[in-house]
């Protein structure tokens, strides 16, 4: 079975400062997707990054980046210059594609609360 | 293009009674999903619909079911609502087909049960 492992429930980071998030998974599948969304108040999941197992460079997608170390199952969010909008819940997600290639449940971990201060 | 819309966003129902949750997919997608989040958790995974059949389920039990309707909205039907079922209930659509598609979530609807 998947899992996903957030092990920060929460962190605080000075506005213009860099953050990482940390996210640890497990499967047995070779073939699996990694994503990060973002969580506010307001409660709409909102895509951030993803990374795919086959994948041989980190993504990046504008302030964020995944630290993808495959060996070690983590796949950590690095955010650069947080800004105060960035305070909000982040949650690391793992997609496994079955063998009939249809299924593409995302398994959430628990969350970190992110709160950025001015 | 638009994103993924959820109707109500707020509920209130007693125990024992039903409630119809609805979702409008984004356009040009072909597959929803339904999660629901407790207070202080992660999503869990309900079940997904594609081409209006379900094709994978989470560990949720038979009094949770859903629809799918040709134009790609869908329902989640729950029956003999629980104290537990109090939730944040998101809808999320992709297209299947696509490894590295990722899902656009709507806002959600929050049931509480009382």
């Amino acid at each position: 079975a998947q899992k996903i492992t957030q092990t920060q429930p929460g962190m605080f980071v000075q506005e213009k400062e860099a953050v990482t998030l940390d996210c640890t998974y497990d499967t047995s599948d070779p073939s699996y997707g990694l994503f990060w969304y973002k969580q506010p108040s307001s409660g709409e999941m909102i895509f951030l990054i993803y990374q795919g197992s086959y994948d041989q460079q980190n993504a990046t997608e504008g302030r964020y980046s995944l630290n993808f170390q495959k060996a070690r199952k983590s796949a950590n969010l690095v955010i650069s210059a947080s800004q105060l909008g960035d305070s909000a819940m982040y949650f690391c997600a793992m997609r496994e594609h079955n063998s009939g290639g249809s299924n593409y449940k995302l398994t959430f971990g628990k969350g970190t609360l992110l709160t950025v201060n001015p | 293009e638009t994103g993924v819309t959820q109707s109500p966003t707020h509920l209130i129902k007693t125990r024992g009674q039903q409630v119809t949750l609805r979702c409008s997919s984004q356009s040009g997608h072909n597959t929803v999903s339904w999660y629901q989040q407790a207070l202080g958790q992660g999503p869990q995974f309900i079940f997904q619909y594609y081409r209006e059949e379900e094709n994978g389920r989470g560990n949720f039990p038979p009094r949770f079911s859903g629809l799918q309707f040709p134009n790609y909205s869908s329902e989640l039907n729950v029956n003999a609502l629980e104290l537990d079922d109090s939730a944040l209930y998101l809808c999320a659509s992709s297209l299947v087909g696509i490894p590295n598609y990722g899902y656009t979530f709507g806002s959600g609807t929050r049931l509480t049960v009382v």
